[in-house]
């Protein structure tokens, strides 16, 4: 089982739709999980962490299911601009560790 | 927020050739950095950790003899791909916890496309 497990998509929405991305990952010890957006040929950006409460930062909410190992990223009214593959990264221990990837989902929003 | 700063961007070079890639913290201190690898279409893979003063820590398969790291003071950081082959070219980033940052995650350089031709 990969470390970090997420649908590859691509998810292909229409502008103003909601979507939700899921992510698993195997290592019950795992501290810290973040969700990265990459574009296309550029370096990951940290699009927000996540925490078991879960949390929410304007259309976006993330949530934490520690139980069943299981992230998940909601997007609301999502813009053009959202267009992007969105990295599921989890932090094995304290920050000694290097972060673990997901490989990503694509997600394209269509006018 | 913080920034890691990474050059070059882009590099060709000739097959055996070596290539030096610099990743500095501006702003903060980075008693470790972190050396990623993507290939295209395959996630980020840590390559090693980058320990300022002491020899770095290196991911199972990848080869420090090829890869030197040196991370001789707390903003800086290199990563040397000596004797570079073409299965050599790829994605390369660095990154950087920036802990000062709330809430904080791990702040990459904008990543060196590296060509070996």
């Amino acid at each position: 089982r990969k470390e970090v497990e997420q649908d590859p998509g691509p998810f292909n929405v229409p502008e103003g739709a909601t979507v939700a991305f899921n992510c698993t990952y195997s290592n019950s010890a795992s501290q810290s999980f973040f969700w990265y957006r990459q574009d296309c040929r550029k370096e990951p950006k940290l699009l927000m962490s996540v925490y078991s409460s879960g949390n929410e930062d304007g259309r976006f909410t993330a949530q934490l299911n520690r139980a069943s190992q299981y992230i998940s990223l909601l997007i609301r009214d999502s813009k053009l601009s959202d267009s992007a593959t969105y990295l599921c990264v989890v932090l094995k221990g304290g920050g000694a560790d290097g972060l673990t990837f997901g490989k990503g989902t694509h997600l394209i929003i269509q006018p | 927020g913080a920034v890691v700063s990474q050059h070059p961007s882009w590099v060709i070079c000739k097959s055996g050739t070596s290539v030096k890639i610099e990743c500095r913290s501006l702003d903060f201190q980075a008693t470790t950095m972190f050396w990623y690898r993507q290939f295209p279409k395959q996630s980020l893979m840590l390559m090693a950790t980058s320990n300022e003063g002491s020899k770095a820590t290196y991911e199972q398969g990848v080869e420090k003899d090829k890869f030197l790291i040196n991370h001789a003071s707390l903003t800086l950081s290199t990563l040397t791909v000596t004797s570079a082959h073409p299965e050599d070219s790829s994605f390369y980033i660095c990154s950087a916890e920036a802990r000062q940052d709330w809430p904080y995650g791990y702040t990459f350089g904008s990543g060196t496309r590296l060509t070996v031709v």
